[in-house]
């Protein structure tokens, strides 16, 4: 069974840019939540769609948003970029929202210059 | 609000060394305990769980249990291994129901010497 697939894994922008990230869950699974790992604050959970809603959110500015598609698939996006957004952005995938382990992604590493 | 306390690191370990990794927690009600590994350029894994006081977690030598009366679960392995070396996450997913969460603590690196 493949995994959680994020896309793409490296990309670098400047400040004031938007950036898309994507993710594909296990087949099956309905639920996928994103978080943003920093070295300084760890990892932060910015949210959960499930069934193309979202169910859950973090405390992250309106800056970073995100969807869910039909077949559950998952982007987020971030708008005018800034330094402090460079991270390791991970998508996690489970059967439904609130319960049931998480299966995580590689990540998207993403460097605001 | 909830959250997850892991002691400070890094840790350095010689292979075979016996490891512990400090994990305190503070939530409402009952929550689910979660110790989370990740390997260089990997995603996280779960490692083990435990979802009551009292269960005790176990996967890979590794084992963790969770204590309500002192809010702790702490990882612990009796023998390190070089392949062992990696970045080690507590969580905790308290809430039940569609606006459950995970938090996690900060994570700590263990770097195990052959």
């Amino acid at each position: 069974k493949a995994g959680v697939t994020q896309t793409p894994r490296y990309l670098i922008k400047t400040r004031g840019q938007q950036v898309t990230l994507s993710c594909s869950p296990i087949s099956g699974h309905r639920s996928v939540s994103w978080y943003q790992q920093t070295p300084g604050q760890g990892l932060q959970f910015l949210f959960e769609y499930f069934s193309e809603t979202q169910r859950n959110k973090g405390n992250f500015p309106g800056r970073f948003s995100g969807r869910q598609f039909s077949n559950s698939r998952s982007e987020m996006n971030v708008s005018t970029l800034e330094l402090g957004d460079s991270a390791l952005y991970l998508c996690a995938s489970r059967y439904r929202a609130g319960t049931g382990e998480l299966f995580f992604g590689e990540g998207s590493r993403l460097t605001v210059l | 609000g909830n959250s997850v306390t892991q002691m400070e690191g890094p840790v350095t370990l010689s292979e075979e060394a016996f490891l512990t990794i400090n994990c305190t927690y503070t939530a409402t009600g009952y929550p689910s305990l979660f110790w989370y590994v990740q390997y260089p350029g990997e995603g996280l894994q779960l490692l083990l769980k435990a979802t009551k006081a009292d269960d005790k977690g176990s996967n890979k030598g590794f084992e963790a249990t969770y204590r309500k009366e002192t809010t702790s679960f702490h990882l612990e392995k009796g023998s390190v291994q070089v392949s062992d070396s990696a970045v080690y996450f507590c969580a905790l997913e308290a809430d039940t129901g569609a606006n459950s969460k995970l938090t996690f603590g900060k994570g700590i690196t263990l770097s195990v010497r052959p």
